[in-house]
């Protein structure tokens, strides 16, 4: 099993849509648990850190499930600004998803 | 915002001829790492550098590749010597620690490897 397996998608959503990622981790012992935002050919940049009791940023929550191993987040009322590749991160920045696509149209 | 510095942006070479990739982390930060990452696919851990030393490495990093921090502000990546599927986006990210509120990964902007 892989350290981290993210929904493949690609999710392709109208304007307003809610979305949701979700993100395995086959390690029970993480600690940490980070969601990343990639836009085309750009670096990473962290969205939200993923705390255990679960965190909302705006349109964005993050929630952690210890006991069946997986982070979420989920978009409300998506904009077309949110089209890009969400990256699940665990194990302090050595465990990478390999991406969810997300896609906003009009 | 503070910023990580990544030079060149783009770096081609010939198969086979040594590259250094260059990196300027962010002045307090004290974790350093090389991700890679093929056009198209996911971002790949290489290695992670603390206290002077390699704390982590992937199989990816095998005895082509090494890292340095010949000083008190860069971090470098050497690949020795260069293959074709080395052609690759190479970031460089920093973090101030590994307490829950500094864990923040910063990355530079990337580099562009293509070898010819």
């Amino acid at each position: 099993r892989k350290e981290v397996e993210q929904d493949p998608g690609p999710f392709n959503v109208p304007e307003g849509a809610t979305v949701a990622f979700n993100c395995t981790y086959s390690n029970s012992a993480s600690q940490s648990f980070f969601w990343y935002r990639q836009d085309c050919r750009k670096e990473p940049k962290l969205l939200m850190s993923v705390y255990s009791s679960g965190n909302e940023d705006g349109r964005f929550t993050a929630q952690l499930n210890r006991a069946s191993q997986y982070i979420s987040l989920l978009i409300r009322d998506s904009k077309l600004s949110d089209s890009a590749t969400y990256l699940c991160v665990v194990k302090r920045g050595v465990g990478f998803g390999a991406g969810t696509r997300l896609t906003v149209k009009p | 915002e503070p910023e990580v510095t990544q030079t060149p942006s783009h770096q081609v070479t010939q198969m086979g001829q040594e590259v250094i990739l260059r990196c300027v982390p962010i002045s307090n930060h004290l974790y350093f790492y090389w991700y890679r990452q093929i056009l198209g696919q996911k971002v790949e851990f290489l290695v992670s550098f603390y206290n002077n030393e390699i704390s982590e490495k992937s199989e990816i990093f095998d005895d082509q590749f090494s890292v340095e921090r010949p000083d008190g502000s860069n971090f470098t990546l050497k690949i020795r010597s260069t293959k074709l599927e080395d052609s690759a986006m190479y970031f460089c990210a920093s973090k101030e620690s590994e307490s829950a509120t500094n864990e923040k990964l910063f990355f530079g902007s990337g580099t562009q490897l293509s070898v010819l």
